[in-house]
């Protein structure tokens, strides 16, 4: 089945730093990557995604990036700010009927003042 | 205007007792589900509804009942708790079986003791 790694699993940036973080998949058949991000004590929410025949897409200081060959996939934030602070999950899914999203195991971001 | 809600919020037990969950969302999605977080942020998958019919179920324990009445509910029983059932339970749903967006519930953090 499809194995989703993700690193680093803590990430501490200065404020204004930009941070990265990456996915490894296993299926090459995945085709749609979507990262959530879920505050302390709320629901995870999607922040942006990506499918397979793009390589990358950007959404003001957030972008993601995709490599299909290499199969890994990478979320960028630029210019971060204290609400950036949040725990990271990015997630992979295979287009067909029965299919379903895995999820990487979660990167806790906090941003220094 | 909730989109995905869920009942109770909190729910402490104890060991041996039979508990339920409730979910409803108002998206008019097709497709719902239940996901189990781990103390340590685990995101996976439990159940997928499409419809009122199950299409996805991991390796579950039996004591885990899913029940979808019709498609914008589905509530989820447990029998037997036990420690290791200790986590929050998110309920989300998408747009058809598909996938792709995941729309969470609040979750609901249930403690076993």
């Amino acid at each position: 089945g499809e194995n989703v790694e993700q690193h680093p699993s803590t990430l501490s940036v200065q404020e204004g730093d930009s941070a990265v973080i990456k996915c490894t998949y296993s299926d090459s058949a995945s085709n749609y990557f979507p990262w959530y991000k879920q505050e302390l004590g709320k629901r995870p929410q999607l922040i942006i995604d990506i499918r397979s025949n793009v390589g990358e897409k950007k959404d003001q200081r957030i972008a993601v990036t995709l490599n299909k060959t290499a199969k890994h996939f990478s979320l960028h934030i630029t210019e971060t700010q204290p609400e950036d602070s949040a725990v990271y999950f990015c997630a992979v899914h295979r287009y067909s009927s029965a299919s379903k999203i895995i999820f990487g195991s979660g990167t806790r971001l906090s941003i220094r003042p | 205007d909730t989109a995905v809600s869920q009942t109770p919020k909190y729910l402490v037990t104890q060991m041996g007792n039979d508990k339920s969950i409730k979910c409803e969302q108002n998206l008019g999605h097709d497709t719902m589900y239940w996901y189990k977080q781990d103390s340590k942020k685990f995101l996976k998958i439990m159940f997928s509804y499409n419809n009122k019919e199950l299409i996805i179920n991991e390796t579950v324990p039996n004591r885990f009942s899913p029940k979808s009445p019709d498609k914008a509910h589905l509530n989820l029983h447990i029998n037997s708790l036990e420690l290791g059932d200790s986590a929050v339970y998110f309920c989300a749903s998408s747009m058809d079986r598909f996938q792709e967006t995941q729309y969470f519930g609040p979750g609901t953090r249930l403690l076993v003791l």
